[in-house]
């Protein structure tokens, strides 16, 4: 009930592609849905986060889908750039409850040139 | 303003042995968490210090400790080394205990080889 569950392993898309991460959790206690790119040999940095209140949030390239009902949510980059080449995480945790992240399996993406 | 810093970024140690893991938060931030992070995989929760106390600790056994100084500065320890304790080791700071409108930040890691 822990696990916050990540599709797909790796994505590759060209330049200008929309691509999307997907996520699904058990827990209804999560309340606090973030996603973090991780580039290699640095630590997470946090992209973009939403809580179970809202359907939709943008910030940038970057948009978090969330389906409560589905439990579950995702990460959409518009027009993506080589630079967003990297390994995304989506995690979840309570809010108000200690800082204890659960992340996903991550996705690795390419943008090709 | 620094970031979180983390000491060693690399080392290498004998199965058996005891290492220290050391992170420096960003200034102010008064909350240090610590994760696991398997090649391949998603960083996994090991501690969360708050205050210099204990608020939370993730599914690792007693050869995982850690404490949390004065200074908000922590140390991560772990006895008798495994293969499998091979890992990123990532810091992470926040300013308050909780989610609620705070951001955690992650320092760069510290990668431990166990040969």
């Amino acid at each position: 009930q822990q696990q916050v569950k990540q599709s797909p392993q790796s994505l590759i898309v060209q330049k200008g592609g929309i691509p999307i991460i997907n996520c699904a959790y058990e827990n209804t206690a999560f309340d606090y849905f973030p996603w973090y790119q991780q580039f290699p040999g640095k630590g997470p940095a946090l992209l973009i986060a939403i809580r179970p209140d809202v359907s939709e949030k943008k910030e940038g390239r970057f948009t978090i889908s969330f389906n409560k009902s589905a439990k579950q949510f995702s990460l959409h980059i518009m027009d993506s750039q080589p630079g967003d080449s990297a390994t995304y995480f989506c995690a979840a945790s309570i809010r108000t409850g200690f800082q204890k992240l659960v992340f996903g399996t991550g996705t690795r993406l390419l943008v090709s040139p | 303003d620094a970031g979180v810093t983390q000491s060693p970024t690399h080392l290498i140690k004998t199965r058996g042995q005891q290492v220290t893991l050391r992170c420096s938060p960003i200034s102010g931030h008064k909350s240090v968490s610590w994760y696991q992070q398997v090649l391949g995989q998603g960083p996994q929760f090991i501690f969360q210090y708050y205050e210099k106390e204990e608020r939370g600790r993730g599914n690792f056994p007693d050869r995982f400790s850690a404490r949390q100084f004065p200074n908000y500065s922590s140390e991560l320890n772990v006895n008798a080394l495994l293969l499998g304790d091979s890992a990123l080791y990532l810091c992470a700071s926040s300013y308050s205990g909780t989610f609620s409108g705070n951001t955690i930040y992650f320092g760069e890691g510290s990668w431990l080889t166990v040969v």
